[in-house]
């Protein structure tokens, strides 16, 4: 199985700052990774396709990039709504794996 | 507006069966594969079922495979998930997920306890 490392598992940020969350795929996943925003007690939504391609109606402030195996979801201009946990998951190959998971918190 | 909402989830014992359903509307739910993922309290996500969109071919990871079976009804816009052999580490929130992930229902508890 493709194992996702994701980095860190928690962070703590102001408004108005910007953050990266980091994924490190074990293997090539060819830009086959997606981004999700968890709220407490609602259902994972998608940010992120493709390693780079912002779902319909998510803020422009996130965006997604990659180098090699390491993807990136980078948040611009932080606001309160953003507080959340995010996880990337890899579909290049069966299992989808997910990564373990980033909590953002706002100071 | 595209919506899956899931039902079936309960207390059941180790060992039990149950079967989660998940109705959708707002799409051509004949023209997705859909998919199942769960989440332990507190814990990570893990994908648990996949069908593609005819109902011809089923994906699952080692730890359910053999007890769990997706399956879904085109004309009634369902998707199913039988669990079969219950596990206390079945226990989780269950998702409906269309194809990879870009919707999700609003979860449905499934507890394995005695």
């Amino acid at each position: 199985d493709i194992q996702m490392t994701q980095s860190p598992a928690s962070l703590s940020a102001s408004l108005g700052e910007t953050v990266t969350i980091e994924c490190l795929a074990s293997e090539d996943i060819y830009s086959n990774l997606a981004w999700y925003q968890q709220k407490p007690g609602k259902s994972p939504q998608l940010l992120i396709y493709d390693a780079s391609s912002l779902q319909d109606g998510v803020p422009s402030r996130f965006s997604g990039s990659e180098s090699g195996t390491q993807y990136s979801l980078e948040i611009n201009s932080l606001q309160s709504e953003d507080a959340a946990t995010y996880f990337c998951q890899q579909h290049h190959d069966y299992p989808p794996t997910f990564g373990g998971g980033t909590k953002l918190e706002l100071k | 507006e595209v919506q899956l909402v899931e039902t079936g989830g309960g207390l059941v014992q180790p060992g039990r069966s149950l079967k989660l359903s998940c109705v959708a509307s707002g799409f051509t739910f004949n023209n997705y594969w859909m998919s199942w993922t769960r989440q332990a309290p507190g814990k990570g996500l893990e994908w648990v079922a996949s069908i593609t969109n005819s109902g011809g071919s089923t994906y699952y990871p080692d730890s359910v495979k053999g007890r769990f079976t997706i399956s879904r009804d085109n004309a009634q816009n369902t998707l199913y998930l039988q669990m079969n052999s219950l596990r206390s580490e079945d226990t989780a929130t269950y998702y409906c997920t269309r194809g990879g992930g870009d919707y999700w229902g609003q979860g449905v508890m499934v507890t394995v306890s005695s």
